[in-house]
């Protein structure tokens, strides 16, 4: 069964210092994998994905993750903080079945302090 | 082109009742998933359907059902409501082709139940 670990349920940073949220997955075929923000009392916002294409994936609003399979992982990072970051941010899994479900981790609250 | 879009936003019902939600996808897509968040549980996959049909099934009692109609949009209802029950119900959206795996959510109906 597939499973993702998000390590810190909570994460505070500066603004401008660099963005690192953390995500381990498990996953017994090639994983898809995703990053979603949730901002407060909204859906989720994609924010980048990796399918097996370049390893180092950029998505929207200048947050990237690398995908390393020798440490099944997939963290999420931001050079620099703004404080229009502050949200909650959700890593995914999907298998290459042909089903759309994503297991989701518990979820990382970035805090952006002034 | 128009987002995701569930009715009704807030619902407030009492234990033992019923209740539906509806979803309707982004203009083209044929899938339709369904995800429950607590605080407690995080995201959980209920159900998916594509093109009509239950594709995919997560861990959930069968007093938690769904369909699909021919134009995409979907609905899933819960049965004799419980406390546990309450949670933010959101709803994605996707080509559904393999490959495609870029889930579109809405802003999801936040269900209390008292």
């Amino acid at each position: 069964a597939q499973s993702v670990t998000q390590l810190g349920s909570h994460v505070s940073v500066s603004e401008g210092a660099l963005v690192l949220l953390r995500c381990n997955y498990s996953s017994s075929v090639p994983p898809y994998l995703f990053w979603y923000v949730q901002y407060p009392n909204q859906g989720l916002q994609l924010l980048l994905k990796y399918t097996s294409a370049a390893t180092l994936v950029k998505g929207i609003n200048g947050f990237e993750a690398e995908f390393k399979k020798s440490e099944t992982s997939f963290h999420l990072t931001k050079p620099s903080a703004h404080m229009s970051d502050a949200a909650e941010y959700f890593c995914a899994v999907s298998d290459s079945s042909g089903s759309e479900k994503l297991v989701f981790g518990k979820g990382t609250k970035l805090t952006v302090n002034p | 082109k128009a987002g995701v879009t569930q009715t009704p936003r807030y619902l407030i019902k009492t234990r033992g009742q019923q209740v539906t939600l509806s979803c309707s996808p982004i203009s083209g897509h044929r899938s339709v998933s369904w995800y429950q968040q607590t605080p407690g549980q995080g995201l959980q996959f209920l159900f998916e359907y594509f093109s009509e049909t239950q594709r995919n099934k997560g861990n959930f009692p069968g007093r938690f059902s769904g369909r699909q109609f021919s134009n995409s949009r979907s609905e899933m209802n819960v049965s004799t409501l419980e406390l546990g029950d309450s949670a933010l119900y959101l709803c994605a959206s996707s080509h559904g082709h393999v490959g495609s795996r870029e889930q579109f959510f809405g802003p999801g109906t936040r269900l209390t139940v008292l």
